[in-house]
């Protein structure tokens, strides 16, 4: 049974920091890999999806990569502000018939000014 | 623009009193589905579709009824909802080609009281 873990599961860094969350899965069958943001109270916003055969993706300040041998993913936030405060959310997309999605349960992540 | 949307956005209502969350896409996907988010247990489907008319359970199908009898359509339906289907309530859809990007809902608070 796949599952999905993230660590750590909250964050709190000051403005302009670097910073590395991490995403673990048990099951390398995967089509895809997404990373999301959740504002509180919000819907799910896609940040980044890496399939199973690329190593990286990149958008803006965001870098996300996938090791999907050893069943892991990070996402880098490069240069953090205040606004980048929310919970991200990995999501595995499983190799079978249903195209479910596993997610972790996040990283709350504090961005302080 | 391209975007999941679901109706209502917040909903309070009574026990066994029927209810429906609208879903609608407008990216010609194949695929949708419904996910509920608790804290603790974080996403888990629901249902899923692959296609019109082509609908089956996910992890949590319990109470739940869905229909898709137009592509960009997927409605949720609770008959007699209880307590324990307070929840938010995300509807998602993707292409089914390839490992494609699922696109989200701005979600659905429910509580039954």
């Amino acid at each position: 049974k796949q599952e999905v873990t993230q660590i750590p599961a909250a964050l709190s860094v000051p403005e302009g920091e670097n910073l590395v969350l991490n995403c673990s899965f048990t099951d390398s069958a995967i089509y895809n890999l997404q990373w999301f943001r959740q504002d509180p109270g919000k819907g799910l916003t896609s940040l980044l999806l890496i399939q199973s055969s690329q190593r990286e993706q990149t958008s803006g300040r965001l870098n996300a990569s996938l090791d999907k041998s050893s069943g892991r993913s990070t996402l880098y936030i490069a240069a953090s502000q205040p606004g980048d405060s929310a919970t991200y959310l990995c999501a595995v997309s499983l190799m079978d018939s249903s195209y479910k999605l596993i997610f972790g349960s996040g990283t709350r992540l504090l961005v302080r000014p | 623009e391209a975007q999941v949307t679901q109706n209502p956005r917040y909903l309070i209502t009574v026990t066994g009193k029927k209810l429906t969350v609208t879903c609608s896409q407008n990216m010609n996907h194949e695929y949708m589905s419904w996910y509920r988010q608790d804290p603790g247990l974080g996403l888990r489907q629901i249902y899923y579709s692959m296609n019109v008319e082509v609908t089956d359970k996910g992890d949590v199908p319990e109470g739940y009824k869905v229909s898709r009898k137009e592509k960009r359509n997927f409605p949720l339906i609770l008959e007699s909802p209880s307590p324990n289907q307070t929840s938010l309530y995300f509807c998602a859809s993707s292409l089914l080609q390839g490992a494609p990007e699922a696109f989200f809902g701005q979600g659905t608070r429910l509580t039954v009281v």
